[in-house]
């Protein structure tokens, strides 16, 4: 059975940073590109970033450029997304999603609030 | 930035057909992604490849796609058929993702 477990989730202060984690199992995760997105309370889903198979390219939405950087390790089947220079409203569960032929699989998502 | 265009809301009645569209320029070079998404729940891939339906996704649900507009019909709506439904595509490079904003779905 494919899983997808995000972690990392929670309160921080405007400009601040935080780690999330995508534990995946259940496939071969090299095997896949990965994707992050996102959605703001009560609103809609948000592409925020994805790495292709190896990590070898990553692309970002223009709202998140320069200040998040995804990655993965290959090695664990984990997937992660470092987030810096936090803005309110970056605040949002943030969900890990595989690709294959559209978004196949999902987690259930990581609170991530940015208040003060 | 590229942006896909749905329709905010839609209402049915039990049995009829809804229909939701999905507009935006690189749909001729790209394929659509349709998604579920019930309240607290992550979504669900519904249709894929503009008009393929993944296992286990019921027959009344289908999609198609023509130039720069696509649509999903689901056929015979029933109760847990409400929810927010999500076009998703790429940009004409294929570098970016997008989804569009999404259309409540509403059986009256």
């Amino acid at each position: 059975e494919v899983q997808l477990v995000e972690s990392g989730g929670g309160l921080v202060q405007p400009g601040g940073s935080l780690r999330l984690s995508c534990a995946t199992s259940g496939f071969s995760f090299n095997n896949h590109w990965m994707h992050w997105v996102r959605q703001a309370p009560g609103k809609g889903l948000v592409w925020v970033s994805r790495i292709n198979r190896d990590g070898s390219s990553t692309s970002y939405a223009d709202v998140v450029k320069g200040r998040f950087t995804i990655s993965s390790d290959n090695a664990k089947n984990t997937l992660f997304l470092q987030m810096n220079s936090l803005r309110a409203e970056d605040t949002a569960v943030y969900f890990c999603a595989r690709s294959d032929y559209g978004f196949d699989h999902w987690g259930r998502g990581t609170l991530v609030t940015v208040s003060s | 930035s590229y942006e896909l265009t749905q329709p905010p809301s839609v209402s049915v009645s039990p049995g009829q057909t809804a229909r939701i569209t999905c507009s935006g320029d690189a749909l001729p070079k790209q394929y659509v992604y349709w998604y579920q998404q019930k309240p607290g729940q992550a979504p669900v891939l519904v249709i894929y490849k503009d008009s393929e339906r993944p296992s286990g996704i019921p027959e009344r649900f289908s999609g198609s796609s023509s130039g720069t507009k696509a649509a999903m019909t689901i056929s015979g709506v029933q109760a847990e058929d409400e929810a927010d439904y999500y076009c998703q595509s790429a940009d004409s490079s294929g570098s970016y993702q997008v989804f569009g904003g999404g259309t409540k779905v509403t059986v009256l």
